[in-house]
């Protein structure tokens, strides 16, 4: 199994441009979500999807969107991007909560740069 | 925002020495999390402890969970200079749409030195 994959792993922007974060698993998890990690502030939840066709709003939504038309692929779309959304990001999964989390598989990260 | 809070945030010992790490929550939960990250990687789940759950362990992990002062804490013994990493609590809450979320806080980053 390859877990959950991110690509790219390194992206430099300019501001203005939009890319998409791409983001899969192959575990057929149900919960998916997207970090941003910026130093001294932790991992702070932008956008999240409990199943396919389903997303709700994080911590910092602004700028940032996402859909989840299948189980496997959840991508964020940076619409506009700004020097503020310079930060590694990363996905997240696992299966669906039930009654409390299961334990998170992390991807290995994307390192995006916005000039 | 409904982040645990992680203390000390950061914290250096000798291989050998235990390392304890404290987290405080806001709201009540169904379970809390421990997660591990070195330098330049991403999380990897260390440990889980349900809401009517006190203490766990794995290894050299012992987490415990005191529900009525809303804290965690996470300690390895015995540690090692592979130990060295920065460490999250992770707790659910509740997002606008209705649907639960899982925050983390800030972290505690941990140096262990040989």
């Amino acid at each position: 199994n390859a877990g959950v994959t991110q690509t790219p792993k390194f992206q430099v922007l300019k501001t203005g441009q939009s890319m998409t974060l791409q983001c899969a698993q192959d575990m057929n998890h149900e919960y998916m979500s997207w970090y941003r990690q910026d130093p001294g502030m932790g991992l702070r939840l932008i956008h999240y999807s409990v199943g396919a066709g389903i997303t709700d709003q994080g911590e910092v939504p602004n700028g940032y969107n996402v859909s989840r038309s299948t189980t496997e692929d959840f991508p964020l779309r940076l619409l506009s991007a700004a020097p503020s959304q310079t930060s590694v990001y990363f996905c997240a999964s696992s299966y669906s909560a039930g009654t409390g989390f299961q334990p998170q598989h992390f991807g290995d990260g994307t390192r995006l740069s916005i000039l | 925002s409904q982040q645990g809070e992680e203390d000390p945030q950061a914290l250096s010992i000798q291989e050998g020495e235990n390392a304890t790490m404290n987290c405080s929550y806001k709201t009540s939960i169904n379970n809390l999390q421990w997660y591990r990250q070195n330098s330049g990687r991403g999380l990897v789940h260390l440990i889980l402890i349900r809401s009517n759950e006190r203490e766990k362990h794995s290894g050299r992990l012992r987490v415990t969970l005191d529900t009525s002062k809303k804290s965690s804490s996470l300690l390895i013994t015995a540690s090692r200079a592979a130990d060295t990493a920065s460490y999250f609590c992770a707790t659910d809450a509740w997002g606008q749409g209705g649907s639960e979320k899982l925050v983390f806080g800030k972290g505690t980053k941990l140096t262990v030195n040989p």
